[in-house]
């Protein structure tokens, strides 16, 4: 099993629709949840971050962590054209200085 | 600002040039790593560095080696390219002082190996 599991899709929505991305983790270490956002030909950027369980809300974005589960979950709400991007979950166990990268999803919004 | 930097947004090279590609970051960061990134492999790491001088081997070492000869420069060099190094390459920088593990990513190296 990997250690990081994401659906690379690709996902199409329209406009204003509701996102739902998502990845699974089979190390019970991690401790540190983020989601980077990658526009096409950029590097990475980092979107949210999440420590342990529970939600956190940044404007139309919502990061999820379910450790119980070991699930992990990025909503957007009112998707717009510029959210089409590609978005990669990360997770860091907080004792090395690696992160752990998911394959990322590539997302498109259409207007 | 944070900035981490790529010499080259695309390189286009031979099969057995040596090929280097710089990065350089202006964050005062100990940790910089270098990946690549493939289409239905994702990021994969090939070198990180936690020090100046110091280095460790990553997920796909092989065919690269690493040099940081100061702490905002790390450079990843192809001794002989091989078209299956084409790739995008991205450079990231990081802090153990921050607590989270964020990277913080330059634009990408674009090499195409003929």
């Amino acid at each position: 099993q990997k250690e990081v599991e994401q659906d690379p899709g690709p996902l199409s929505v329209p406009e204003g629709a509701i996102v739902s991305l998502n990845c699974t983790y089979s190390n019970s270490a991690f401790q540190y949840f983020m989601w980077y956002r990658q526009y096409s030909r950029k590097g990475p950027e980092l979107l949210m971050y999440t420590y342990s369980s529970g939600n956190k809300e940044d404007g139309r974005f919502t990061a999820q962590v379910d450790k119980s589960s070991k699930y992990i979950s990025l909503f957007i709400r009112d998707s717009q054209p510029s959210d089409s991007a590609t978005y990669l979950c990360a997770m860091w166990g907080g004792s090395n200085y690696k992160l752990t990268f998911g394959k990322g999803t590539l997302l498109t919004v259409n207007p | 600002d944070v900035k981490v930097t790529q010499s080259s947004r695309y390189l286009v090279k031979r099969t057995g040039e040596k090929v280097f590609l710089e990065c350089v970051q202006d964050m005062d960061h100990e940790n910089m790593f270098w990946y690549r990134q493939d289409p239905g492999l994702g990021l994969r790491l090939i070198y990180f560095s936690y020090d100046v001088k110091m280095k460790e081997k990553g997920d796909i070492p092989e065919g690269y080696s690493v040099s940081r000869e100061k702490k905002e420069r790390f450079s990843l060099i192809l001794e002989s390219a091989s078209t299956n190094q084409t790739s995008m390459y991205l450079c990231a920088s990081s802090s153990p002082r921050e607590n989270t593990g964020e990277l913080f990513f330059g634009e990408g190296s674009r090499l195409t190996v003929l």
